[in-house]
Parts: C-alpha cells; structure tokens; sequence
C-alpha cells in the first residue's frame, strides 16, 4: 500500500530556477516527514527534515512547506544548480521512529 | 570511515542460492534498519533492530529472508533459495537514537539473481 504518494515522477528545470517537489500522506499518525536526497549508486542522505507542528523549514537553498489539514509537504529546491540532478524521496515516520514509508521519488534533472 | 558500510557493494547469483549481506553501522548507533530498493522505486522497510533485538518485520520478508545483529553491531540479511524477484539493492541503515530523523544509510548490496 502506498502510504505517501509523491509527483511529479521526473523534473526538468533550468540552472537557477525552483524546483518543486510534492508529496501526500494519508496516516495522520505520522509525526516526522524528511526528505532524501540519493545519487545513482549510493545510498539516500537526509537533506531536510519537519515535524507537523511547524509549517515551513528552510536550511540553505532548501525549504520544505507542510499543510497538516491538507496531509500535503513539498520540497522546493530554490537557485537550482546542475549538482542538484538526482532522485529525491519525500517519507514519513510514524512515533517511534523506526518504520519509514517512502515515497515513489521524483528524478531531477538541473539543465546548465 | 565513519559511515555506514555495506558488503558487498554488489552480488550475482544463480536463482536457488543462498546470500548472506554484511551491514557495519555507525559505531555508536543502537538501531540498524533494512530497507529494499527495486529501480524507480522508493526503499521499501523491511526489518529494524534496537540493539541486538529484531523488533520488527514486514511481510516483505518472506521467510527465506533472516537477519540478524549479534552483540548489537554488525548485522547480515540472508537470503534463502534466492528468486529473481528478490533481484534488487539492499539497504542499511542505522540511528542513534528515539527517532528514525537520524537515520544514515549505506550505499547498498546491489543483488542480481541470475
């Protein structure tokens, strides 16, 4: 069952520009939401994190917007740069932290 | 190296094999995770140790898969009679504490059943 559904699948965007990533949960129980940043062949890295009781959280050119009543997050990555082309996930972790639903992941590529 | 280390880094066998992975945590870190990746898709969890305690399983793991942590370090995932299905990258990770937001992950076994 797919608990977080992610879009769009692919993304091209142009040097500079914001990309855009969006996910959906269902599980309300859900109570920590990070997003993950994976180049092919290795393994995901934690690029940013929220929990439900704030709505925004910027680290660098990275944000993530959350909308509880909604159960919608996104990603927007801001001045997009070719070395940002790779597949991000967007998860979700119920309490207790130990079981990370993943969504499908969206392939980005930055065009110099 | 401090992070997360997995071998190896790639296995092709024959379908009816049995496989055996290597996960190295983060040294201080008392939860280890497996996870599986088939291509295009998302890690899919699959086990989670606190220590050397297995405290959960999915259903994805069939019982041709075990693994194990002994002493609560190093962990092994072994694959039983191996199918083509099972043709995917295995990925480690592990935490330190309470939460899954620390989780740091390896680079993966990447498994071809032949």
């Amino acid at each position: 069952q797919q608990q977080v559904k992610q879009s769009p699948q692919s993304l091209i965007v142009q040097k500079g520009g914001i990309s855009i990533i969006n996910c959906a949960y269902e599980n309300t129980a859900f109570d920590y939401f990070p997003w993950y940043q994976q180049f092919p062949g290795k393994g995901p890295a934690l690029l940013i994190a929220i929990r439900p009781d704030v709505s925004e959280k910027k680290e660098g050119r990275f944000t993530i917007s959350f909308n509880k009543s909604a159960k919608q997050f996104s990603l927007h990555i801001m001045d997009s740069q070719p070395g940002d082309s790779a597949t991000y996930f967007c998860a979700a972790t119920r309490p207790g932290g130990f079981k990370t639903i993943f969504g499908a992941g969206t392939r980005l590529f930055v065009k110099a | 190296d401090t992070g997360v280390s997995q071998n190896p880094r790639h296995k092709i066998t024959k379908r009816g094999q049995n496989v055996t992975f290597r996960c190295d945590p983060i040294s201080e870190h008392n939860r280890l995770y497996w996870y599986r990746q088939t291509l295009g898709q998302g890690p899919e969890f699959l086990t989670y140790f606190q220590n050397e305690a297995q405290l959960e399983k999915s259903r994805l793991l069939s019982d041709r898969f075990s693994a194990e942590r002994p002493k609560g370090s190093f962990s092994t995932l072994e694959i039983q009679r191996t199918e083509q299905g099972d043709s995917a990258m295995y990925l480690c990770a592990s935490s330190l504490g309470y939460r899954g937001d620390e989780a740091f992950f390896g680079q993966g076994t990447r498994l071809t059943v032949v």
